[in-house]
């Protein structure tokens, strides 16, 4: 069970859409339609933004878009706001009711 | 409103046992379908998940962990109780307790975060 990958860093300007991308394997995101994204300001604790691939909960903005092909998830953010600055981490289900997370992208809006 | 927050204490010695607890409200662990799960995030780095109880008492636990790791609920309480043996510097970070729902299968919300630094 290894960290799900993700990019390091993102960047994009204000009102630009970014993608964030979250490979696992087969043995996760792959087989599972159970990814889950999470957003997190500096000193606070994750905010969950997606779940099941591509649902929102209550109250999160449909700017946040989530999708799925094959080993690799996506969390799309269009019109892009300073409020977006964040980290993101995925999430999935891994079998046998065990989960893993991603290793965290860092979003910059120029 | 569903509502979690951890505690237990902020530094430990290395070799020691960390235990850590979960207090919550706005939900029952007797519920079918809810649990409680713990996450950890060393300083600067990603999140890494722990431990999850269910509703059922069934317990899962991160492999690379399991050796170290117990999970309990006292549903009378509204508590989880996380213990971690053999405590090394590189335990040291931020521990979250998270709300598990079955149905929706996410961590939502979660708790503010314990600092725990593992130092002799």
């Amino acid at each position: 069970q290894s960290a799900l990958t993700q990019p390091a860093s993102v960047s994009g300007s204000p009102g630009q859409s970014i993608t964030i991308s979250c490979t696992g394997t087969s043995s996760d995101v792959g087989s599972y339609n159970l990814v889950s994204w999470y957003q997190q300001h500096p000193g606070k604790a994750p905010k969950l933004m997606i779940y099941e691939v591509s649902k929102r909960p209550s109250g999160v903005s449909n700017r946040f878009s989530g999708s799925k092909s094959g080993n690799t998830a996506s969390l799309t953010i269009s019109g892009l706001q300073a409020e977006d600055e964040a980290d993101y981490y995925c999430c999935s289900y891994a079998g046998s009711s065990l989960w893993v997370f991603g290793g965290g992208t860092k979003l910059t809006v120029l | 409103q569903i509502t979690l927050k951890e505690s237990g204490p902020t530094l430990v010695k290395p070799t020691q046992t960390l235990t850590l607890t979960c207090t919550f409200s706005g939900f029952s662990l007797s519920t079918s379908g809810v649990g409680v799960g713990w996450i950890r995030q060393p300083p600067g780095k990603a999140l890494e998940w722990l431990a999850l109880i269910y509703w059922d008492d069934d317990k899962r636990y991160s492999p690379s962990l399991k050796s170290r790791l117990t999970i309990t609920k006292d549903t009378s309480k509204n508590q989880v109780v996380l213990t971690m043996t053999n405590m090394d510097p590189v335990d040291t970070a931020t521990y979250y307790c998270a709300h598990f729902n079955w149905e929706y299968n996410w961590f939502d919300p979660w708790g503010q975060g314990t600092l725990v630094t593992v130092s002799s």
